[in-house]
């Protein structure tokens, strides 16, 4: 199994421009997530996503949309960027069974950098 | 909405020492996660905790989920240079992670 794949690993935008962040597990989870990483921070929630044709904001939604119309991809849209969309993204997927001991752990991705100027 | 807050920020540690550090939410949690960053990677999974009190070790690594299930804590002894990095835990689902503690260590 790859696990879960982010491309591309790097990427400079320009202000105003558009571009989607490519998201895919091989591990049939149910649950997606987008997350971003600002230098020296935590992780901020974007999207997530509980299954197929469901999606819902996080934390940090603005400026961002997502699609999920397959349980393996998890796209991330920037529409208009900006330089505050500079960040490290991560992409992740767990699997909630929702009965019994249920386990939370996400499988992140390798991460895109995205910098915006 | 849900905060957590680890504290400290920044450790630095001598190799052979041992360290704790330290996980606090402003709400209850159902659960509780630990995951360790390498500088330049992505966080990796440690363990979850979900019982009140729990406590599970990893060798040299010990998490602790505390009774209110409001805190928690990671203590390791006997500090590695492959310690190095950084320790969020996150709590819930909808993983609201803290900002993390940075461990550099010098041998």
């Amino acid at each position: 199994n790859a696990g879960v794949t982010q491309t591309p690993k790097f990427r400079i935008l320009k202000i105003g421009q558009s571009m989607t962040l490519q998201c895919a597990q091989d591990m049939n989870h149910n649950y997606m997530y987008w997350y971003r990483q600002d230098p020296g921070m935590g992780l901020k929630l974007i999207y997530y996503s509980v299954g197929a044709g469901i999606t819902d904001k996080g934390e940090v939604p603005n400026g961002y949309n997502v699609s999920r119309s397959t349980t393996e991809d998890f796209p991330l849209r920037l529409e208009l960027a900006a330089p505050s969309q500079t960040s490290v993204y991560f992409c992740a997927s767990s699997y909630f069974r929702g009965t019994g001991e249920t386990s939370y752990e996400q499988y992140f991705g390798p991460g895109t950098r995205l910098t915006v100027t | 909405g849900q905060q957590v807050m680890q504290i400290p920020q920044y450790q630095h540690v001598q190799e052979g020492e041992d360290f704790t550090t330290y996980c606090n939410s402003s709400t209850t949690l159902s659960n509780i996660q630990w995951y360790k960053q390498r500088p330049g990677g992505h966080p990796v999974f440690l363990i979850q905790l979900v019982k009140s009190g729990e406590v599970k070790k990893q060798k040299r690594l010990t998490f602790q989920f505390g009774e209110a299930k409001k805190n928690s804590s990671l203590h390791i002894t006997a500090t590695q240079t492959t310690d190095v990095g950084t320790y969020f835990c996150a709590g819930n689902y909808k993983l609201s992670f803290g900002a993390g503690t940075t461990v550099t260590v010098r041998a």
